[in-house]
């Protein structure tokens, strides 16, 4: 399944399923991207992160996709899990002043399915 | 090791009240900052830290709120003559050193003005 971001905040698939969550980001200046998941509860854990000279970066089992020339960022998740199931947020690092300063998206919400 | 603390988990209080929200970095992480969530929304930069100094503060909502870090590792928010409008997760995050780096959140403060 596919999720186009801020318009459609809830992503559900079955387990065992490949999931991708997509977010557009807003400053063509922004040259850090990071990718959070939140439980209930919890706050935003770090899952994986990519610098603005890379269009590609992988960890275990996720992908982070960057296109600068659209401002997109896509998360991919290999062999979705029910423990996948969380709000997903994408956050580029702005700098308006000296300091870098994160901005969350609004969230997609994967709900994955036994 | 430990993660970053936050206290209380949740705080109640009445319209016009002062409250203090406590944060416990990360031991040695250099960079600190603050996020106000609100429900079903992405965590909304307050305030950043790097030691003691504030180098940024330009997400405070107004001069009712207000973040210290005398010494360079716990800091605590304070809000003056709460509001309504106060109310949501303050979340804390801590990172080793500068903002161009992932972030470790606590699990918040869940603030609810009466």
């Amino acid at each position: 399944g596919e999720s186009v971001g801020l318009h459609l905040p809830t992503l559900s698939v079955q387990e065992g399923d490949n999931s991708i969550i997509n977010c557009a980001y807003s400053n063509s200046a922004s040259d850090y991207f990071i990718w959070y998941k939140q439980e209930s509860g919890k706050g935003p854990q770090f899952i994986i992160d990519i610098r603005s000279n890379m269009d590609k970066r992988q960890g275990q089992r996720v992908t982070v996709l960057l296109n600068k020339t659209v401002k997109h960022l896509s998360l991919q998740i290999a062999a979705t899990q029910p423990g996948d199931s969380a709000v997903y947020f994408c956050a580029e690092n702005r700098r308006p002043g000296g300091s870098y300063i994160p901005t969350f998206g609004r969230g997609t919400s994967l709900i994955v399915h036994p | 090791g430990a993660g970053v603390s936050q206290s209380p988990r949740y705080k109640v209080a009445k319209r016009g009240q002062d409250v203090a929200l406590r944060c416990d970095p990360i031991s040695g992480h250099v960079s600190l900052f603050w996020y106000q969530q609100a429900l079903g929304q992405g965590p909304e930069f307050l305030t950043y830290f790097q030691n003691e100094a504030q180098l940024d503060k330009s997400g405070l909502p107004s001069d009712r709120f207000f973040a210290e870090r005398p010494e360079g590792s716990v800091s605590t928010l304070k809000i003056q003559r709460t509001q309504q409008e106060d109310s949501a997760v303050y979340l804390c995050a801590s990172s080793l050193e500068g903002s161009n780096q992932p972030q470790h959140f606590g699990d918040g403060t869940r603030l609810s003005i009466l």
